[in-house]
């Protein structure tokens, strides 16, 4: 089965400075990757996909990288922001049919004013 | 349009007690999750239901059953609880189709079992 695995698990940064959270996964049949962003005491929103069709996409100042020859996928923040702090998951669709997401185990983020 | 709902939001439960774990959405999606959530490890899928009428396990079933009782709710259910099972629980959707589909969380159950 799929696994992911992320990277790094904490990651503090300037206000101002780019963030980039890494993910790697396993099943090259997997086509789909989210990410998701959660904030204290709430459920995962998703912030940005990417489809195994496309290498980049960008939605203002987040952006997710993906090469498929190496199966990783990356998620880039620039011009951090204090509310950018969160945990955020990266996430595989497990292709066989049976509706999975595979998560990784996350990243929590702290912009530092 | 509320989205994924979970009740309760918060619940204390001794060993060996029972309870039930209700999720509703109102996206008409066809699909639907439990995930628990514990420290270090991530989102890990419990039970989901493809469909109406059908469910399967995930990744960590043991020691708990779901019911999805129509196309709104899917609810999840611990017969016996034990302090292993002392987490966050989400409950999600999806419409999945021929391109696969975001995933929405409810807002969580926060479950203490003493």
């Amino acid at each position: 089965g799929e696994n992911v695995e992320q990277h790094p698990s904490t990651l503090s940064v300037q206000e101002g400075d780019s963030a980039v959270i890494k993910c790697t996964y396993s099943d090259s049949a997997s086509n789909y990757f989210p990410w998701y962003k959660q904030e204290l005491g709430k459920g995962p929103q998703l912030i940005i996909d990417i489809r195994s069709n496309v290498g980049e996409k960008k939605d203002q100042r987040i952006a997710v990288t993906l090469n498929k020859t190496a199966k990783h996928f990356s998620l880039h923040i620039t011009e951090t922001q204090p509310e950018d702090s969160a945990v955020y998951f990266c996430a595989a669709y497990d292709f066989s049919g049976t509706y999975k997401y595979i998560f990784g185990t996350g990243t929590r983020l702290k912009v530092l004013a | 349009n509320a989205g994924v709902t979970q009740t309760p939001k918060f619940q204390v439960l001794k060993t060996g007690q029972s309870m039930t774990l209700q999720c509703a959405q109102d996206m008409n999606h066809n699909s639907m999750y439990w995930y628990r959530q514990d420290p270090g490890m991530g989102l890990r899928l419990i039970y989901y239901s493809a469909s109406e009428g059908t469910t399967d396990k995930g990744e960590v079933p043991n020691g708990y059953n779901v019911s999805r009782l129509n196309k709104r709710e899917f609810s999840l259910r611990l017969e016996s609880a034990a302090p292993s099972q002392t987490s966050v629980y989400f409950c999600a959707s999806s419409a999945p189709g021929r391109l696969q589909e975001t995933q929405y969380f409810g807002p969580g159950t926060r479950l203490l079992v003493l």
